[in-house]
């Protein structure tokens, strides 16, 4: 989608290494996310932020830490990696009430 | 309890039938959105239609319409005359709270729809 670009696309990781994937937009939205997809499953939320220097937990938080120290780029960091943790991940931003935007997917295997 | 159920795994239907998607939400909050995303084999979300607690009537957006029947916490994506293209995953989601408001969305967990020629 244009507007909302994902760094990297594939990835991976042995376990315990650390990683940090990069969501940029460049439509002044305030409002950014990232979610997780498991096979079978819907996206869920892992943490989010409504503006430049706030971040929030979402429904799937633990094992990952966010930022958001410029308004257009949101920030997910895995500290220790898990094979748990091996999904695919989307990243969304938005002004007014839709998530109209998301990111391509970073596709992250954990070994 | 799951807040969004969506019954169908998967569907196969004949190209330029009608094609309906159901989903069901389970809310206590007043205010909520529902949406509708598809996801085809290339990975991507693409945003389809919205539908908020309090609009009174059902959105269209060209070939998708949601059928919302609030009071049986039903939201069926319903689309008209199927193309080989809308062979997609499809998947219902909610945010519950004030319109605009930040929270993510929740989602269901997908029907796969399969058009035939």
């Amino acid at each position: 989608n244009a507007g909302v670009t994902q760094t990297p696309k594939f990835r991976v990781l042995k376990t315990g290494q650390s990683m940090t994937l990069l969501c940029a937009q460049d439509m002044n939205h305030e409002y950014m996310y990232w979610y997780r997809q498991d096979p079978g499953m819907g996206l869920r939320l892992i943490h989010y932020s409504v503006g430049e220097g706030t971040t929030a937990k979402g429904e799937v938080p633990d094992g990952y830490n966010v930022s958001r120290l410029k308004k257009q780029n949101f920030l997910l960091g895995l500290e220790s990696a898990a094979p748990s943790q091996t999904s695919v991940y989307f990243c969304a931003s938005r002004t007014g009430v839709v998530e109209a935007f998301f990111g391509q997917g970073t596709r992250l295997t954990v070994v | 309890a799951q807040k969004i159920t969506q019954t169908q795994p998967g569907m196969f239907v004949q190209e330029k039938e009608a094609v309906t998607l159901d989903c069901t939400y389970d809310t206590s909050d007043p205010s909520y959105g529902l949406f509708w995303y598809k996801q085809p084999s290339s990975g991507e979300m693409i945003f389809l239609i919205y539908q908020g607690s309090y609009d009174q009537q059902n959105a269209t957006e060209g070939r998708y319409s949601l059928n919302f029947q609030k009071a049986r916490k039903s939201a069926n994506l319903v689309i008209s005359a199927s193309q080989l293209g809308d062979s997609a995953m499809y998947f219902c989601a909610m945010r519950e709270g004030k319109r605009g408001g930040a929270d993510g969305l929740t989602f269901g967990k997908g029907t796969h729809l399969i058009i035939q020629p």
